[in-house]
């Protein structure tokens, strides 16, 4: 069965450092999704792609996090420089079309950051 | 802006019985989703059961089932028969139908405990 790939799985960095997250999502799928969820809180998007282009990134903190997905495929989430804030989980998410299909999601990549 | 309320932070039930959570949400649409959605301890997160705002019957999926009140903006969640697999965070989330614009508004989540 296909499944959303991401890595790393878990991420320890230091505050000031960059940090990268990759998310593959499954073949086919147009619509891809970023979340945050920090430990205790359901997840908030960060960013949603329709194949290459970005249509919601309201929430994602533009002076230190970017995202991109240049071929329409899989994605890259990069922070820069990190802050202890940042300690959560960032889940990658997809869908077939405009996403009004169901949403599959990823393992996630827990960050802590130091 | 659309908001999804989870009331129980914290839930527990004994196998095999039935325990409901509770979710109500905000919005001024007349026409959207709403979803149950099952995280399991370092599991992803897995689509459990979805309504569709126009439909008046109650969606069913097995063992689960949904209480949705469109007029009061409820949408509770009952699982029948619980299981040990069972345990994990539910959240319950918000979709709107307008394109271009149809990411999940989730809640804050349920942590749901079964004793063996």
């Amino acid at each position: 069965e296909a499944e959303v790939a991401q890595s790393p799985r878990y991420k320890i960095t230091e505050k000031s450092q960059a940090v990268a997250f990759w998310c593959d999502p499954i073949s086919g799928h147009a619509t891809l999704y970023w979340y945050r969820q920090i430990l205790g809180q359901g997840p908030e998007l960060l960013v949603q792609f329709q194949d290459e282009s970005v249509v919601d990134d309201s929430q994602l903190p533009k002076d230190r996090f970017s995202a991109e997905r240049l071929k329409g495929v899989d994605s890259t989430l990069k922070i820069q420089p990190a802050e202890l804030g940042d300690s959560a989980m960032y889940l990658c998410a997809s869908s077939r079309d405009r996403g009004v299909g169901e949403l599959f999601f990823g393992e996630g990549s827990r960050l802590t950051v130091l | 802006a659309q908001t999804v309320t989870q009331s129980q932070p914290e839930m527990s039930v004994q196998e095999a019985e039935t325990v409901t959570l509770s979710c109500t949400y905000d919005t001024s649409e007349s026409d959207y989703y709403l979803f149950w959605y099952k995280q399991p301890p370092s599991r992803q997160m897995i689509l459990v059961i979805r309504q569709e705002a126009y439909k008046q019957q109650n969606a069913t999926e097995n063992r689960f089932s949904v209480n949705f009140q469109k007029a009061a903006k409820s949408f509770s969640l009952k699982i029948s028969d619980s299981q040990l697999g069972d345990a994990a965070m539910y959240f319950c989330a918000y979709r709107t139908r307008i394109q271009g614009a149809q990411k999940l508004v989730f809640g804050q989540g349920t942590r749901l405990t079964i004793n063996p």
